[in-house]
């Protein structure tokens, strides 16, 4: 059973639009909510995070957005470049035992 | 944030054979785990490095098949034991330097089994 659960599959976004992906869970001893981004060839780097007592979380471009009644979080990606091709990855940290569940990753595509 | 550094970037190996991969942080950590990562796909937790015991595996992972070594706050050793071609994929080191903080990874290990 996937603890965490991400969509699109796949994103294609033209250059300065909004890139936005989605994530579910059901577990309640979830407490930190972390967004990865991974290039090929690279492994996953920290892009931003939030905690459930926080509704909305900004840095630069990058955006959460935390539902914590519907459990859900999203990522939005304003202003969306090229650079910002890659693979996306939502993830959800076990309170109790302190171990990470990722999402099954949303590839965006940023067309110039 | 950890440096962490991951030997060997990448192998190709005879089914069969066994792989050593390393796995070094700048810094003490007090968490270590270990993923694996099959192409195209998300991230699977194989274990959690414990320093000074034996690792924790999760649900379809053993010992037998991935022996964790974790020696000290810095370093640790997954070794992929005879290996058959399901068993290439990325195997990738993550660290927390203390509980409930943020996990950080290495560049992986890109594992190609023949």
């Amino acid at each position: 059973q996937q603890q965490v659960k991400q969509s699109p599959q796949s994103l294609i976004v033209q250059k300065g639009g909004i890139s936005i992906i989605n994530c579910a869970y059901e577990n309640t001893a979830f407490d930190y909510f972390p967004w990865y981004q991974q290039f090929p060839g690279k492994g996953p780097a920290l892009l931003i995070a939030i905690r459930p007592d926080v509704s909305e979380k900004k840095e630069g471009r990058f955006t959460i957005s935390f539902n914590k009644s519907a459990k859900q979080f999203s990522l939005h990606i304003m202003d969306s470049q090229p650079g910002d091709s890659a693979t996306y990855f939502c993830a959800a940290r076990s309170r109790n035992f302190n171990k990470f569940y990722f999402g099954s990753g949303t590839k965006l595509n940023v067309k110039p | 944030s950890a440096v962490i550094s991951q030997k060997p970037s990448r192998d190709i190996c005879q089914r069969g054979t066994s792989l050593t991969i390393q796995c070094q942080v700048d810094s003490q950590v007090t968490m270590m785990f270990w993923y694996r990562q099959q192409p195209g796909q998300s991230l699977t937790l194989i274990a959690t490095a414990n320093q000074g015991s034996e690792a924790t595996y999760e649900s379809g992972f053993v010992i037998d098949k991935f022996p964790i070594s974790r020696p000290n706050l810095t370093f640790s050793t997954l070794t992929v034991s005879n290996m058959s071609p399901e068993d290439s994929s990325i195997y990738l080191c993550s660290v927390g330097r203390t509980v409930n903080t943020e996990a950080f990874f290495g560049q992986g290990t890109r594992l190609t089994v023949v």
